[in-house]
């Protein structure tokens, strides 16, 4: 089947402990994105990367870190330097190129809570 | 600053009634608007508009484009309990085509 998959589920952090989510895509889109979701707040782009070996950072990259050394891969890690990382963190590809826009497809998500 | 304003914040309708869901934006290299559905985890992509005046229609749901007046509407007739959920309008932006997200309507409906 071909999606997006993202993992784990639930994650919980130590304080000054870093986690990295993970996001794979078996869906051959060059761009991924990583959102994050707060209640009341819609989601918000962290990092995108449109290319391998390439990304960008979003709206509110401060204490989030990423890599993109494969195209189907786009893990994020988040660091002790993220103050309040409790959210819901959403994955997203997209087929880029060709005629047009093509809309982004999201994962499932990861709920990560501070212990 | 990029903004996306979607209204109602919320709204409880009974089945069978019409609803229609508001999105205003203001950003910068304006490239496409997207509607999103929200159930428990990942948002399922509606439509995406491109050209004003042009209706999308996916069964009972349809939406509309007006950039001149930098808005989007989203009509769900003959609504159905399946259709409780966040709807979720995104303005995307730039050569990356990054989406700015609204805070979404939360739409009930009751039987």
């Amino acid at each position: 089947d071909g999606g997006i998959t993202q993992s784990p589920k639930y994650l919980f952090r130590k304080e000054g402990q870093n986690v990295t989510l993970s996001c794979e895509q078996n869906l051959n889109h060059d761009a991924m994105y990583w959102y994050r979701q707060d209640p009341g707040q819609g989601l918000r782009l962290i990092y995108y990367s449109q290319i391998v070996n390439d990304f960008q950072k979003g709206d509110i990259a401060e204490g989030y870190s990423v890599s993109r050394e494969k195209k189907e891969s786009f893990p994020l890690t988040v660091t002790s330097a993220q103050k309040n990382p409790t959210a819901f963190y959403l994955c997203a590809s997209r087929r880029s190129g060709g005629l047009g826009n093509q809309p982004q497809h999201f994962g499932d998500g990861t709920r990560l809570s501070i212990l | 600053e990029d903004k996306v304003v979607q209204s109602p914040l919320s709204l409880v309708v009974h089945e069978g009634d019409t609803v229609t869901l508001n999105c205003s934006y203001e950003v910068t290299n304006f490239r496409s608007l997207l509607w999103y559905k929200q159930e428990k985890k990942a948002p399922t992509f509606l439509f995406m508009l491109t050209s004003s005046g042009i209706e999308k229609k996916s069964g009972r749901l349809s939406s509309i484009l007006d950039k001149k007046e930098l808005f989007s509407i989203l009509n769900i007739t003959a609504t159905q309990t399946g259709d409780s959920a966040v709807y979720l309008c995104a303005a995307g932006t730039g050569g990356g085509n990054k989406l700015t997200f609204g805070t979404g309507t939360q739409l009930k409906v009751e039987l």
